[in-house]
Parts: C-alpha cells; sequence; structure tokens
C-alpha cells in the first residue's frame, strides 16, 4: 500500500533559526496536506497543495509540493516558541477520502 | 460553530473490558475516521465511515469495532480491551465538499491496565 515517509523524527532548533521537513511518498499524489499538532493538541489543519511545482507561503511558513507530485516539503524561517509541535504532511489513499499519513517531525524550539 | 467532540477525555479500564468511546460531529460530514496515535508510529487508521450504514476497517482494526447509525455520531468500540491498546484515540471528519480536509476531536486518552 500506499507510503507517506517524513524526515527528521526530531528537529532541535535554537529559536530564530530555519527549520524544513520533508515528506515523500511511494506514489504519485493528487494533492498532500500539511497538519500541525501542538503538545497535548490534535492535529489542525494548515495547507493543502494540488499542482505540481506548486510554492503556498503562510507567514514564515513555505510549502511546496515537488514537480512529480511525489514530495513535499514544509520550511520554517526564524522559528518561534509558538512554532513547537509536530507537523504530518498527509496524502490521500483508498478512495481519495482516506489520508495516509507521515510519521510526523516533532520540532522543538529552544529560547 | 460546528465542532467535533469525543468523550471520554481520559479513560482508565481494565484489561478485557469493553469500552465505547465516542465521537460526535456537528459539520454534517459524511467522512468520519478513527485513529490511534502512538510514539514513533504517528497516525494509524482504525476504521473509517463514508455514510451512514457505511463502516470500513483500517490498516490496524483487529480488537476495535464500529458502528454509523446516524450522520453525526462514530462510536469507536473495543471488545476487549488490551494493555496493547493503550493509546491516544482520534476522531476525525470530512467531506470532498471541502476538499477532503480533516477536523479533528481532541482525543481520548486510554490507559488498559
Amino acid at each position: 500500500g500506499q507510503q507517506v515517509m517524513q524526515i527528521p523524527q526530531y528537529q532541535h532548533v535554537q529559536e530564530g533559526e530555519d527549520f524544513t521537513t520533508y515528506c515523500n511518498s511511494s506514489t504519485t499524489l493528487s494533492n498532500i496536506q500539511w497538519y500541525k499538532q501542538r503538545p497535548g493538541g490534535h492535529p489542525v489543519f494548515l495547507i493543502q497543495l494540488v499542482k505540481s511545482g506548486e510554492v503556498k507561503k503562510q507567514k514564515r511558513l513555505t510549502f511546496q509540493f515537488g514537480e512529480a507530485k511525489k514530495n513535499s516539503s514544509l520550511h520554517i524561517t526564524a522559528t518561534q516558541t509558538t512554532d513547537v509541535g509536530t507537523y504530518f504532511c498527509a496524502g490521500p489513499s483508498g478512495s481519495a477520502r482516506q489520508l495516509t499519513f507521515g510519521s510526523g517531525t516533532q520540532l522543538t524550539v529552544l529560547p | 460553530d460546528a465542532e467535533i467532540t469525543q468523550s471520554p477525555r481520559h479513560k482508565i479500564t481494565e484489561t478485557g473490558r469493553q469500552v465505547t468511546l465516542a465521537c460526535h460531529q456537528t459539520w454534517n460530514h459524511n467522512n468520519m475516521f478513527w485513529y490511534r496515535q502512538d510514539l514513533g508510529h504517528g497516525l494509524r487508521l482504525i476504521h473509517y465511515s463514508y455514510g451512514v450504514q457505511d463502516t470500513n476497517k483500517g490498516e490496524v482494526s483487529d480488537g476495535y469495532s464500529v458502528s454509523r447509525s446516524n450522520t453525526e455520531d462514530l462510536p469507536l468500540t473495543l471488545e476487549s480491551a488490551a494493555s496493547s491498546q493503550t493509546s491516544v484515540y482520534f476522531c476525525a471528519s470530512s467531506d470532498p465538499r471541502e476538499k477532503n480536509i480533516q477536523y479533528f476531536g481532541a482525543g481520548t486518552r486510554l490507559s488498559v491496565l
């Protein structure tokens, strides 16, 4: 079945440093979604990318969808303590109404 | 405002007992999902439903069951709780009209002793 892999599993950064997490799918995706889960919280939708090569920005967060639509990345510029949490990518699977989640990247920001 | 609620938020039970976790959404979404989250495993799909009377097994369905008698609710039942089912459980809902974006409940932390 479809697999979605994310690296790194953990990342510790000093506040103000940049952070990137990478997502790779074993199959071509029609779209990719990104979620954030704060410590003790639940996953919350951030963004969906649909087009090959698409780049979207949300303030300090930049999301990219690969040309082959099999990989994606999330880059955070100048991390803040509010960025702490686990970031998940997810791609459609099954009938496309399901999502297969990556294992997530847990970000710690040191003040 | 529409929402998705899970209850209880915390549950401690004993091995062998039947446990039911509730999930209720007011989004009027057709799709509902149950996941478990364990360290190092991310979110793993247990069961899902695409509408009333429809239920399907996910990748880790053994020992769990669901039923969908209305649009709003998808209760998850552990038939005979095992220590391996100690986990955090999340319910989510989505709809194709909203690009299948999933909205998650706050989660239920279950401990099986």
